[in-house]
């Protein structure tokens, strides 16, 4: 079974800065993709960035970018220009790429940090 | 194009009691998923429909169950409801056969079991 960790419960960044959120997982398998979430107050979760374990390249979206190390099995999210509404909890999320069925698309999340943007 | 819906956004329980938790899909999708989450911790996965079918299931037990009708709408049933049952439970909706599976999250139901 797959497990996902995400090794800091809490995590505080100035406005305008820069911060990274560690990711950890563990997996046998050699083709999967990855995720962030970002969960607010409102509790819709939401998508940040994604990345395809076959692909080398690490993704950006915006002020979002992934170190993907798939050696280490490592998978952290660095914000940039930290606004005030990026503070929520982010989860890192792991699914298979192995379709058991249509479209499995069942996800495993770590237990999240929780990020505060200090003015 | 209208986002995730789910109903209702709380509520509250006794313990054997039983509880239907309902969700609309995003227009055009035709597979939903369902988490738990507890707080303080990351979800869960419970359960997936696709055509109307289970075709997926976490570590829960037969207590907590489920439908998807044609429309593709959802609802999630927990049986004998325990105080451990108590979380923000969560519906997806995903359009099958796109491999990135890009999951669309409701806001949730958050249960209460006293």
């Amino acid at each position: 079974a797959q497990t996902v960790t995400q090794s800091q419960p809490e995590m505080s960044v100035q406005e305008a800065e820069t911060v990274t959120l560690s990711c950890t997982y563990d997996t046998s398998e050699s083709d999967y993709y990855l995720f962030w979430y970002k969960q607010p107050p409102s509790r819709q979760m939401i998508l940040v960035i994604r990345q395809e374990a076959y692909k080398q390249q690490n993704a950006t979206e915006n002020r979002f970018s992934v170190n993907f190390q798939k050696a280490a099995k490592s998978f952290s999210l660095k914000i940039s220009d930290s606004q005030l509404g990026d503070a929520a909890m982010y989860f890192c999320a792991y699914r298979s790429a192995f379709n058991s069925g249509a479209g499995s698309y069942q996800l495993t999340f770590g237990k999240g940090t929780k990020l505060s943007v200090i003015p | 194009e209208t986002g995730v819906t789910q109903s209702p956004t709380h509520l509250i329980k006794t313990r054997g009691q039983q509880v239907t938790l309902r969700c609309s899909s995003q227009s055009g999708h035709n597979t939903v998923s369902w988490y738990q989450q507890a707080l303080g911790q990351g979800p869960q996965f419970i359960f997936q429909y696709y055509r109307e079918e289970e075709n997926g299931r976490g570590n829960f037990p037969p207590r907590f169950s489920g439908l998807q009708f044609p429309n593709y709408s959802s609802e999630l049933n927990v049986n004998a409801l325990e105080l451990d049952d108590s979380a923000l439970y969560l519906c997806a909706s995903s359009l099958a056969g796109r491999q990135a599976g890009e999951l669309f999250f409701g806001e949730g139901s958050r249960l209460t079991v006293l």
